[in-house]
């Protein structure tokens, strides 16, 4: 069973351009969680989704991003406009149900220059 | 507001020496604690997990005790081995809602 799969792993992009950042979640999981990692910080709760539906999304920030979870294809993390601040490791987890174990992919680490 | 506090790092041992991580929680209600672990440049894994006081979760010789009366869940090896240099974070999942709050997580580095 193939783990939570993110790409791209790294992803440089220059101020004002948009950052689209994927997360495949393992077989059997419909329940998809966006963290984000700052620099020597923890992880910091985005957004959780389930197929189609956006469930909670308390850690998102109002303005450039957006999350999606379609009936096809994976989830997709969008950053609109991306300024030096948004440059942080992106983790994608997913689990089977709630409240459940979630499992983490490896992370896509987005640079803005 | 529901938090993890542990231990800064980094933290330095030389191989098989013991290794205690510190953490310590609050949160309203009766959360699942964990102990996650991101070697470099690599996603989180699970190390162990404990969902209710008392519980002990265990993994690759790494323990941690639920104690509710300290609100703590300490993370203990008896040997360490260079391969456990990593970063390890401490976290808690409150159960009522989905997202996990992570410790700002303990760099470990073990010499051979």
């Amino acid at each position: 069973n193939a783990g939570v799969m993110q790409n791209p792993r790294h992803l440089v992009r220059r101020r004002g351009q948009e950052a689209r950042l994927r997360c495949s979640p393992m077989k059997g999981h419909s329940h998809v969680y966006w963290y984000r990692q700052l620099p020597e910080e923890g992880l910091k709760f985005m957004v959780y989704l389930q197929k189609e539906n956006i469930i909670d999304e308390s850690g998102m920030p109002k303005e450039r991003f957006s999350a999606e979870f379609p009936k096809e294809g994976p989830s997709i993390l969008r950053i609109q406009q991306v300024v030096r601040g948004d440059s942080a490791a992106y983790f994608c987890a997913s689990s089977p149900s709630t409240p459940d174990t979630q499992y983490f992919g490896p992370g896509t680490r987005l640079t803005v220059l | 507001g529901d938090s993890v506090t542990q231990m800064e790092g980094p933290v330095t041992l030389s191989e098989e020496a013991f290794l205690t991580i510190n953490c310590t929680y609050t949160a309203t209600g009766y959360p699942s604690l964990f102990w996650y672990v991101q070697y470099p440049g690599e996603g989180l894994q699970l190390l162990l997990k404990a969902t209710k006081a008392d519980d002990k979760g265990s993994n690759k010789g790494f323990e941690a005790t639920y104690r509710k009366e300290t609100t703590s869940f300490h993370l203990e090896k008896g040997s360490v081995q260079v391969s456990d240099s990593a970063v390890y974070f401490c976290a808690l999942n409150l159960r009522r809602d989905d997202k996990i709050i992570f410790g700002k997580g303990t760099r470990l580095h073990i010499l051979p």
